[in-house]
């Protein structure tokens, strides 16, 4: 079964640190796609970052870095001169490249960003 | 540029009734996905709409159904209401064939059955 795992309910950054999140996923496909959701009170889901599970190199978006290692199916997110605005759910997500539609999603990581 | 429009927001409906929630997708965009996020947990898919089409089906019973229109839009009713089906209802909207590229989610339904 293709399961994502999200081991860090809960962390805490200082304004302008730099946090990491992780997140674990099993499958036996060879080629998906990955994804960093944020999730703020407004409910609504942002999307971060996206990694092709084929490119080795690491997708990077402003702050946001992933460091993706797919020998250990590892896929954690990077957040760098954190900001309040920061502070959300954030929720890994899977999705084969073919075959299905759906994306699974791990269970979050809840960020407080301390002044 | 309008992003992803739910409607209502807010709901309370009574264990046995019927209930039908609306998505308005992105400009541009032609699937609607739909998710279920219970308290505390991630979405779990519900079913993908695509040319008027369910696509594809999570794990949901019959019980809840769905249907696209001819301008994209989507319904998600869900009949027979039980208490465990309170949860926000999330609509993600995205272009058919670049359904890798990431969703574009609208904020959701909050549903709540007593």
């Amino acid at each position: 079964a293709q399961t994502v795992t999200q081991s860090q309910p809960e962390m805490s950054v200082q304004e302008a640190e730099t946090v990491t999140l992780s997140c674990t996923y099993d499958t036996s496909e060879s080629d998906y796609y990955l994804f960093w959701y944020k999730q703020p009170p407004s409910r609504q889901m942002i999307l971060v970052i996206r990694q092709e599970a084929y490119k080795q190199q690491n997708a990077t978006e402003n702050r946001f870095s992933v460091n993706f290692q797919k020998a250990a199916k590892s896929f954690s997110l990077k957040i760098s001169d954190s900001q309040l605005g920061d502070a959300a759910m954030y929720f890994c997500a899977y999705r084969i490249s073919s075959g299905t539609y759906k994306y699974i999603f791990g269970t979050g990581t809840r960020l407080k960003v301390l002044a | 540029d309008a992003g992803v429009t739910q409607s209502p927001t807010h709901l309370i409906k009574t264990r046995g009734q019927q209930v039908t929630l609306r998505c308005s997708p992105k400009s541009g965009h032609d699937t609607v996905s739909w998710y279920q996020q219970a308290l505390g947990q991630g979405p779990q898919f519900i079913f993908q709409y695509y040319e008027e089409e369910e696509r594809q089906r999570g794990n949901f019973p019959d019980r809840f159904s769905g249907h696209q229109f001819p301008n994209y839009s989507s319904e998600l009713n869900v009949n027979a209401l039980l208490l465990g089906d309170s949860a926000l209802y999330l609509c993600a909207s995205s272009l058919f064939r670049a359904g890798s590229h990431g969703y574009t989610f609208g904020s959701g339904t909050r549903l709540t059955v007593v």
